[in-house]
């Protein structure tokens, strides 16, 4: 079975300063993944997806995610975080047998001024 | 285009009752999924609907239920209300295997 592990509940960086979102996954198939962004009381906004192409995937808002399959792992990245990054995102994987989306629990990010 | 659009924003219903939420997709997309988002259980999925049909479905008892138009908008009933379905509700569309678009969702409030 499909299953992604968002490894930190919440995150705070101060304003300026790298972002890091930890996220692995476990899957029988080649992937495809999926990093979503949510601010409050609003839908889920897709970030960036890795469908097997370019490992290094660039997204949205200056978003990035590096897919490492030795490491099984899709951390997304932002060099420069801004007041406005402060929301919900959630790593996401697609499962190949049933074509459901399998959501991480998802990490808070807060950004503080 | 136009987003998918979910009706109503908020909702307050008492413990019995039942509701019924609305879906418009992207248009031209004909896939919709239906999830429940909480504080302690997260994102799970419900049920995705493709050309009318129910394509896959999530663990949730017979009380949820949902339905497709010919037009590809959707709707997701909840009988009999209990406090644990308050949740926000979130519909996505897609179109083949492209990611899902959600919308704003549906705040439900049982009280």
């Amino acid at each position: 079975a499909q299953s992604v592990t968002q490894l930190d509940s919440h995150v705070s960086v101060s304003e300026g300063t790298p972002v890091l979102l930890r996220c692995n996954y476990s899957s029988s198939y080649s992937p495809s993944l999926f990093w979503y962004v949510q601010h409050p009381n609003k839908g889920l906004q897709l970030l960036l997806k890795y469908t097997s192409a370019a490992t290094l995937v660039k997204g949205i808002n200056g978003f990035e995610a590096e897919f490492k399959k030795s490491e099984t792992s899709f951390h997304l990245t932002k060099p420069s975080a801004h007041m406005s990054d402060a929301a919900e995102y959630f790593c996401v994987v697609r499962d190949g047998a049933t074509n459901k989306l399998i959501f991480g629990t998802g990490t808070l990010l807060a950004v503080q001024p | 285009k136009a987003g998918v659009t979910q009706t109503p924003r908020y909702l307050i219903k008492t413990r019995g009752q039942q509701v019924t939420l609305s879906c418009s997709p992207i248009s031209g997309h004909r896939s919709v999924s239906w999830y429940q988002q909480t504080p302690g259980q997260g994102l799970q999925f419900l049920f995705e609907y493709f050309s009318e049909t129910q394509r896959n479905k999530g663990n949730f008892p017979g009380r949820f239920s949902g339905r497709q138009f010919s037009n590809s908008r959707s709707e997701m009933n909840v009988s009999t209300l209990e406090l644990g379905d308050s949740a926000l509700y979130l519909c996505a569309s897609r179109d083949g295997s492209s990611p899902l678009h959600f919308g704003n969702g549906t705040r439900l409030t049982v009280t």
